[in-house]
C-alpha cells in the first residue's frame, strides 16, 4: 500500500548547517508529495509540495525535488536557522485526498 | 489568510465518557477530515467527508466516532465512550477540490486526555 518513510530523529544541527531530511515513498499511481512542519505547540503547516515528478517545491530557503526514479523527496537547506527548529513531516497524497504521513524528524537548531 | 479553526484546544475528559470535538473548515472547501496523533507518532488518517457523508475512513475510526456537519459550517468529530488510548492531538483538515492533488489546511489541533 501507499506509505512515507522518513529518516528518524532527533537530528541537531548548528546555526548556518545544511540540512537534509530524508524522505522516500512507496505509491501505486502518482501521488503530490508534501512536506509538513510542525512548530512546538502548534499544528502541522504546508512548508511546500511537488505535484509531479521533477517538479521542485521551495519555500522560506527550503527546497525537495520530487524524484521519481528514486521514489524520494528530500527536504533541503542550505543554512538553517534556530528558528527552523520544528518537526518536519513528508506526506503523500493520494487518491481521495488522503494524506499518508511519515513519523516525522525533530530538527532541533543550536545557536 | 483563511484558517482551519479548532475548539476546545485541550480537553480532558473521563473514561468512558462521551467528547465532541469541533471544526470550521475554510469556507469553500468542499473536503474535510480528521487526522490524529498520538504524542511521538505519525500524525494517522481517521476519516473524510464529502458531500455530507463519509468517502473514505481508516480502521481506527469504529464505531464509537462518528462525524457530522450539523449547520454547514461546522465539522464534529464525537466519540461515544472514550478509551485511554484515544489520548492524542487531533486535527481537522480540509482542501478545495476533488482532484486529489489539491493542500489541505491543517487546524491547530485538539489536544484530548482521556484519564
Amino acid at each position: 500500500g501507499d506509505s512515507v518513510t522518513q529518516m528518524e530523529g532527533p537530528v541537531t544541527l548548528s546555526e548556518e548547517a545544511f540540512l537534509t531530511i530524508n524522505c522516500t515513498y512507496t505509491a501505486t499511481g502518482y501521488p503530490s508529495l508534501f512536506w509538513y512542519v510542525q512548530y512546538p505547540g502548534e499544528g502541522l503547516q504546508l512548508l511546500l509540495k511537488a505535484t509531479k515528478a521533477d517538479d521542485k517545491g521551495s519555500n522560506k530557503g527550503f527546497e525537495a525535488t520530487y524524484r521519481k526514479e528514486t521514489t524520494s523527496f528530500h527536504l533541503e537547506k542550505g543554512s538553517v536557522q534556530v528558528s527552523d527548529s520544528a518537526v518536519y513531516f513528508c506526506a503523500l497524497l493520494y487518491n481521495f485526498n488522503k494524506f499518508y504521513f511519515g513519523s516525522g524528524t525533530k530538527l532541533n537548531v543550536k545557536p | 489568510e483563511p484558517e482551519v479553526t479548532q475548539t476546545p484546544s485541550h480537553q480532558v475528559t473521563q473514561m468512558g465518557q462521551e467528547v465532541i470535538l469541533r471544526c470550521v473548515p475554510i469556507s469553500n472547501h468542499l473536503y474535510f477530515y480528521w487526522y490524529r496523533q498520538i504524542l511521538g507518532q505519525k500524525v494517522e488518517f481517521l476519516v473524510s467527508f464529502y458531500n455530507n457523508e463519509i468517502s473514505e475512513k481508516s480502521e481506527i475510526f469504529d464505531d464509537q466516532f462518528s462525524v457530522e456537519r450539523p449547520d454547514g459550517s461546522n465539522f464534529t468529530l464525537k466519540i461515544r465512550s472514550t478509551k485511554l488510548e484515544d489520548s492524542a492531538m487531533y486535527f481537522c483538515a480540509s482542501s478545495e477540490g476533488d482532484r486529489g492533488n489539491t493542500e489541505a489546511f491543517f487546524g491547530q489541533g485538539t489536544r484530548l486526555t482521556v484519564v
